[in-house]
């Protein structure tokens, strides 16, 4: 069954910064990697999705990349600001699970 | 403007009690999803459905039912039976699929049962 772990649990920087979070998945069978952000007592927003085929995308100052040997996928976030905090979550396909298997997220806090 | 609407934001039963959460999606998605977020963990689903008049088990399915009558809907009943039903759910649509495409979420119902 496919397994998502996301490093670190939780991330304290200060604005400005460039930061990375981290994701793997332990079955590289995927159909594509999702980025999801959660505010405090809210769903699930999507930012990005990686399909297969693909090696990154872009949204803004939102970087994802992913490479399915190795079973990783980063988000890479440019010049942070304190908008930006929220949890962050990775989801895949795979594994031969219904549907997409999440990390538990990354907390991130950008202070001002 | 699109998008998924559950209902109600916060709710409270007693235990022993079913309770069933309203999910509505305008955005014209055939595939509809149920997930339980508790702390610390990830994610799980619960059940999905890909079309309507049909759906399956998601990991967790005990002490749930669901129903898919139409496009739009698809509520979640959490019967008695289900052992620990304080949780904050979550109701999600697709536009294909498992996993295929992008989920888009509603803002979620936090359950809590005494």
């Amino acid at each position: 069954k496919q397994e998502v772990t996301q490093i670190p649990a939780a991330l304290s920087v200060p604005e400005g910064e460039n930061l990375v979070l981290n994701c793997s998945f332990t079955d590289s069978a995927i159909y594509n990697l999702q980025w999801f952000r959660q505010d405090p007592g809210k769903g699930l927003t999507s930012l990005l999705l990686i399909q297969s085929s693909q090696r990154e995308q872009t949204s803004g100052r939102l970087n994802a990349s992913l490479d399915k040997s190795s079973g990783r996928s980063t988000l890479y976030i440019a010049a942070s600001q304190p908008g930006d905090s929220a949890t962050y979550l990775c989801a895949s396909t795979g594994g031969g699970a219904d549907g997409l298997t999440f990390g538990k997220g990354t907390h991130l806090i950008i202070q001002p | 403007d699109g998008g998924i609407t559950q209902s109600p934001k916060y709710l409270f039963r007693k235990e022993g009690q079913n309770v069933t959460l309203s999910c509505e999606q305008n955005l014209n998605h055939d595939a509809m999803y149920w997930y339980r977020q508790d702390p610390g963990q990830g994610l799980r689903l619960i059940y999905y459905s890909q079309i309507v008049n049909d759906f399956q088990k998601g990991d967790i399915a005990e002490g749930y039912s669901v129903s898919r009558e139409k496009k739009e809907s698809f509520p979640l009943t959490v019967t008695s039976a289900q052992k620990n039903p304080t949780a904050f759910y979550l109701c999600a649509s697709s536009i294909g699929g498992q996993g295929l495409t992008a989920l888009h979420f509603g803002n979620g119902t936090r359950l809590t049962v005494t």
